[in-house]
């Protein structure tokens, strides 16, 4: 069965401080894809990156960069620089290739106070 | 492009009544759409999968008769809670997703639903 872990519920942080959202999954596909998504107040889902299990490449995108390590399990979200429009909360989800829903974990709330 | 929009996005009904949501991909053709259901301060759970002109496959707990969808052609899909109760006040999302092997789904804005 597929499982994505976010063992940070919630996060507070100053502006500017850099922030790192954590994401442990399980999966017995070799074959899955991981996601982050943004949630902001208003509620609507942003797609933030997708990243197949083939690819352990990390990568970086302005301020936000993952780090993919498939001998831990693990699919990390980091901040550089946070802003407070950055407050929202964050999913990480899992996708495997055999059932192709995705599977969502329970979220982090990132507060960015100026 | 890849836009899901969802009507209405609010909506506030009395218990015992029934309200249907719409989920519509506006410029591409959706072969499956899934239905979310968030609690508030809680994760998107998975209420049903839908593919274009057959039966929605439910999640493990989800009452089909209760949670009734339809997804008539490829850029519509409706859901419809069937006598509402306020343990049914919940945010509802919907996602789209474009052709067989391609995992990127897209998602709706959401519908809050409040059941008084």
């Amino acid at each position: 069965a597929q499982k994505v872990t976010q063992a940070q519920t919630e996060i507070s942080v100053v502006e500017k401080e850099d922030v790192t959202l954590d994401c442990v999954y399980e999966t017995r596909d070799t074959t899955y894809y991981l996601f982050w998504y943004k949630q902001p107040p208003s509620g609507e889902l942003v797609f933030l990156i997708r990243r197949n299990s083939f690819d352990e490449q990390n990568e970086i995108s302005g301020r936000y960069s993952w780090n993919f390590q498939k001998s831990t399990s693990s699919f990390n979200f980091t901040i550089t620089a946070s802003q407070v429009v950055d407050s929202a909360v964050y999913f990480c989800a899992l996708s495997e290739v055999s059932f192709q829903k995705l599977v969502f974990g329970t979220g982090t709330r990132l507060l960015v106070s100026p | 492009g890849a836009v899901v929009s969802q009507h209405p996005s609010w909506v506030i009904c009395k218990s015992g009544t029934s309200v249907k949501i719409e989920c519509r991909s506006l410029d591409f053709q959706a072969t499956t759409m899934f239905w979310y259901r968030q609690f508030p301060k809680q994760s998107l759970m998975l209420m049903a999968t839908s593919n274009e002109g057959s039966k929605a496959t439910y999640e493990q707990g989800v009452e089909k008769d209760k949670f009734l969808i339809n997804h008539a052609s490829l850029t519509l899909s409706t859901l419809t809670v069937t006598s509402a109760h306020p343990e049914d006040s919940s945010f509802y999302i919907c996602s789209a997703r474009r052709g067989l092997g391609l995992y990127e789904q897209y998602f709706g804005p959401g519908t809050r639903l409040t059941v008084t």
